[in-house]
């Protein structure tokens, strides 16, 4: 069973902030919300993860609720190039054996 | 971040053959290898864990003997799909992780397989 939900697909205006919605409700103590997206034949790529704080990086900020049982990944100014399925990923830490397991994600259509 | 690389990027065989997909850490060792398969416009489906020096752990589903994974070093993981069919089509992605970047993995470009 998927551990995450994601609306199946967003549209954006170019130069405007992205919000991408991910709800996980059954979300347990030591499981962190990882953020990967795939431009269209491409592998792939990371963008940030958290456990219960906000975390900001060059790329994107990941608002996380008290709760932790929902979070928000912002692209604070999309650009064209940000077109991309958003993956949302819920999993203990990485370590040796832990896998992603990749949901059906988020279509974001960044448009001029 | 860190790079891996897949070899080739793309590749056309006809039914029956084999085909070896390569998986590459460029500048780290990979103590750990997944083994992704995607087909059109679906998500990326986990086929198997490849850990450097031991065999593979394949989910649920996904022939061992159809797909052979072998981790022979800590930068190379290598993926032969055996007597590929059209059904084989199929964009294979493979991601590495070491202790190094304990919360991260890092995904290759991928590679195109088409089977006629």
């Amino acid at each position: 069973d998927a551990k995450t939900t994601q609306p199946p697909s967003m549209d954006c205006a170019e130069g405007r902030a992205a919000n991408l919605p991910c709800n996980h409700s059954t979300i347990s103590g030591n499981e962190y919300v990882y953020w990967y997206r795939q431009i269209h034949s491409q592998g792939p790529q990371y963008i940030i993860h958290g456990l219960k704080n906000n975390e900001t990086n060059e790329m994107a900020s990941l608002i996380i609720t008290e709760d932790r049982k929902s979070s928000t990944l912002i692209l604070p100014h999309a650009t064209l190039r940000d077109t991309a399925v958003y993956y949302c990923i819920v999993e203990a830490p990485l370590s040796r054996g832990n896998k992603l397991v990749f949901g059906a994600g988020t279509i974001l259509r960044v448009k001029s | 971040g860190a790079v891996v690389s897949q070899h080739p990027s793309r590749v056309i065989c006809k039914s029956g053959t084999s085909v070896k997909i390569e998986c590459r850490s460029l500048d780290f060792q990979a103590t750990t290898m997944f083994w992704y398969r995607q087909f059109p416009k679906q998500s990326l489906m986990l086929m198997a864990t490849s850990n450097e020096g031991s065999k593979a752990t394949y989910e649920q589903g996904v022939e061992k003997d159809k797909f052979l994974i072998n981790h022979a070093s800590l930068t190379l993981s290598t993926l032969t799909v055996t007597s590929a069919h059209p059904e084989d089509s199929s964009f294979y992605i493979c991601s590495a992780w070491d202790s190094d970047f304990y919360n991260e993995q890092f995904f290759g470009p991928g590679t195109r397989l088409t089977v006629l």
